[in-house]
């Protein structure tokens, strides 16, 4: 069935590293992709969407490259702040999530 | 501007109690979901309203109804509520359907069934 993945649950780095948080998808025909940002006790936030006739999306200090030969999306996160900190789901095409990776910013 | 709103925040039942969680947007978009987030398991889409007057189910729909009350408002009703709904259920609402545009999201209701 239709799968929407993130490979690690989990992300650590240092403040002013860049991030890259990574997903996979199983549905070919997907054309369009979101990546959310849920802080702890909140609902999910629109950070940056991507459409299929794209490869790359720049936004403010974020990133979002799509390979559709190997269905794999990634966000990349630059200088990284603490306030980065959350947890990034990937979303395709708005009702299927992945499970979600945690980043962790330490100062 | 409010954007999604949902009551309660905070939610405690018995098991076999019932209830209503309420939502409504304000940004008169047409479409409107139900999710419940649990740890590990992500977001899963209980029900969905793509427009006023229709809803349709989604992936977790199992032990829940739901009403599209008129374009503002959409809420999840657990008739007889079991220790597995416990849960953080998230309300959301979008312009039009899927694949068109992003989710606005509440801050989400607690629910905790004893």
């Amino acid at each position: 069935g239709e799968s929407v993945g993130l490979h690690l649950p989990t992300l650590s780095v240092q403040e002013g590293d860049n991030s890259i948080i990574n997903c996979a998808y199983s549905n070919s025909a997907s054309d369009y992709f979101i990546w959310y940002k849920q802080e702890s006790g909140k609902g999910p936030q629109f950070i940056i969407d991507i459409r299929s006739n794209m490869d790359k999306r720049q936004g403010q200090r974020v990133t979002v490259l799509l390979n559709k030969t190997v269905k794999h999306l990634s966000l990349q996160i630059a200088a990284t702040q603490p306030g980065d900190s959350a947890v990034y789901f990937c979303a395709e095409p708005s009702l299927i999530f992945g499970k979600g990776t945690t980043l962790s910013v330490s100062s | 501007n409010a954007g999604v709103t949902q009551t309660p925040k905070f939610q405690v039942l018995k098991t076999g109690q019932s209830m209503t969680l309420q939502c409504a947007q304000d940004m008169n978009h047409n479409s409107m979901y139900w999710y419940r987030q649990d740890p590990g398991m992500g977001l899963r889409l209980i029900y969905y309203s793509a427009s006023e007057g229709t809803t349709d189910k989604g992936e977790v729909p199992n032990g829940y109804n739901v009403s599209r009350l008129n374009k503002r408002e959409f809420s999840l009703r657990l008739e007889s509520a079991a220790p597995s709904q416990t849960s953080v259920y998230f309300c959301a609402s979008s312009v039009t359907g899927a694949n068109t545009g992003e989710l606005f999201f509440g801050e989400g209701s607690r629910l905790t069934v004893l």
